[in-house]
């Protein structure tokens, strides 16, 4: 069954200290791996989305990265401002007879001044 | 300037009732979804059409029915709501179905 699981389910961590989310997915075929970030009442708005060949993608503060031989991509905030409070969600791509969008659950991440 | 907007933002109604939401984009892109947002947060595509044709219908009851009048538009009609329909329902479009997609703010769907 094509996944995405994403961990931790939520984090709390205080402003100015770094995090990183992760991601694993079974989606196979694949095509490409995107992070959104959705704030509270929000529709999700994109971070990054990477092909098979990428290994890393940076915007801003988030950088995520992509091993696709074990099937992970994490996303790393630098930095943490308040407004980083939100749940990021992990979206796979699957290719061929598979060409769908597979969520995953999100994490929700809580900044702390 | 929204570039995926929606409508009503709230949407309360008795079950049994049919009701329609609007969604309309102005990126120019070719291709809208439609996504179902349950309690628990996880997003499940429903519809999504390219340059007006259906391209993707989940397993999606048929009291659902999408409907693309043009690029720019994607209406979603409920008939008979049940209880299991109240979630947050959310637009989406994008150019291509490989390029990353541009949200709406979402319909907050509650059945009383």
């Amino acid at each position: 069954k094509n996944q995405v699981e994403q961990s931790p389910q939520s984090l709390i961590i205080l402003e100015g200290k770094n995090c990183t989310l992760q991601c694993n997915y079974t989606v196979s075929p694949f095509s490409n791996l995107r992070w959104y970030k959705q704030d509270t009442g929000r529709g999700p708005v994109s971070l990054t989305i990477m092909t098979f060949s990428e290994n890393t993608k940076s915007n801003g503060r988030y950088t995520a990265t992509l091993d696709a031989d074990t099937k992970q991509s994490s996303l790393h905030i630098t930095a943490s401002q308040l407004s980083d409070s939100a749940s990021y969600i992990c979206v796979v791509r699957g290719s061929g007879g598979y060409n769908k969008l597979i969520f995953g659950a999100g994490t929700r991440l809580a900044v702390h001044p | 300037d929204t570039a995926v907007s929606q409508t009503p933002k709230y949407l309360v109604t008795q079950m049994g009732n049919d009701k329609s939401i609007k969604c309309e984009q102005n990126l120019g892109h070719d291709t809208m979804y439609w996504y179902k947002q349950d309690s628990k947060k996880f997003l499940k595509i429903m519809f999504s059409y390219n340059n007006k044709e259906l391209i993707i219908n989940e397993t999606v009851p048929n009291r659902f029915s999408p409907k693309s009048p043009d690029k720019a538009h994607l209406n979603l009609h409920i008939n008979s709501l049940e209880l299991g329909d109240s979630a947050v329902y959310f637009c989406a479009s994008s150019q291509g179905s490989h390029q990353p997609q541009h949200f709406g703010d979402g319909t907050r769907l509650s059945i009383l």
